[in-house]
């Protein structure tokens, strides 16, 4: 069973500019979720997608996050435009509905210069 | 508003050398605390999940127990390859997202 997959690994990107991340969970997991670390503190939740719905989003940071699960598939988180702040480790998680473990991808390190 | 410590934040230990981690957390009404490994560039791997207190749960050199205020991850015997950041992280009833602590960076010395 192919593993949750994140891309791209790494992104670095000038402030203002937008950037992409994408995320596609093991198949058939109707529960998606982003989580970002940013350097020296905790894993923080963002949003999570139930099938192609937003279930929570109460993590997102502000308006210059945009996310997107289409047909319930994979996902993707928009930043537009690129703060410095943004700056940190992106991780998306997926779970299939009744288990209790969360798999998480590899990540992807997004750098702002 | 949940909360999640772990302690040591770093522990270097010799090869065989046994010891514990500790996290302590606040949440109302636990539905869940995991336990992950995450090694350096890599998304945190699960190991465990604990619901209620006395729970105890065991995997290889590792044992996950659990009370109503904290939980403990015992290491038996470690070995080199056992050496990562270890996360804890809580759930509770009637929300989804995960809750983590700062994770404890071990390392294990041949």
């Amino acid at each position: 069973e192919a593993g949750v997959t994140q891309f791209p690994s790494h992104s670095v990107i000038e402030k203002g500019q937008t950037v992409t991340l994408r995320c596609d969970p093991i198949s058939g997991h109707d529960n998606l979720y982003w989580y970002r670390r940013v350097m020296g503190k905790e894993i923080k939740f963002l949003l999570h997608f139930v099938k192609e719905s937003k279930q929570d989003e109460s993590g997102m940071p502000n308006n210059r996050f945009l996310a997107e699960r289409t047909g319930g598939t994979y996902s993707t988180l928009k930043v537009q435009p690129a703060e410095l702040e943004d700056s940190g480790v992106y991780f998306c998680a997926s779970r299939l509905y009744g288990q209790g473990g969360y798999t998480f991808g590899s990540g992807t390190r997004l750098t702002v210069v | 508003e949940d909360q999640v410590t772990q302690s040591p934040e770093a522990l270097r230990l010799q090869e065989g050398e046994s010891s514990s981690l500790n996290c302590s957390y606040t949440v109302s009404g636990l539905r869940g605390l995991f336990w992950y490994r995450q090694d350096p560039g890599k998304g945190p791997e699960f190991l465990f999940t604990l619901y209620s207190a006395g729970e105890e749960k065991e995997k290889e050199r590792l044992k996950a127990t659990l009370t109503k205020k904290e939980s403990f991850l015992h290491i038996t015997a470690p070995k080199p390859e056992d050496s990562a950041t270890y996360l804890c992280a809580v759930r509770h009833f009637g929300n989804e997202k995960l809750t983590f602590g700062t994770g404890t960076r071990l390392t294990i010395i041949p």
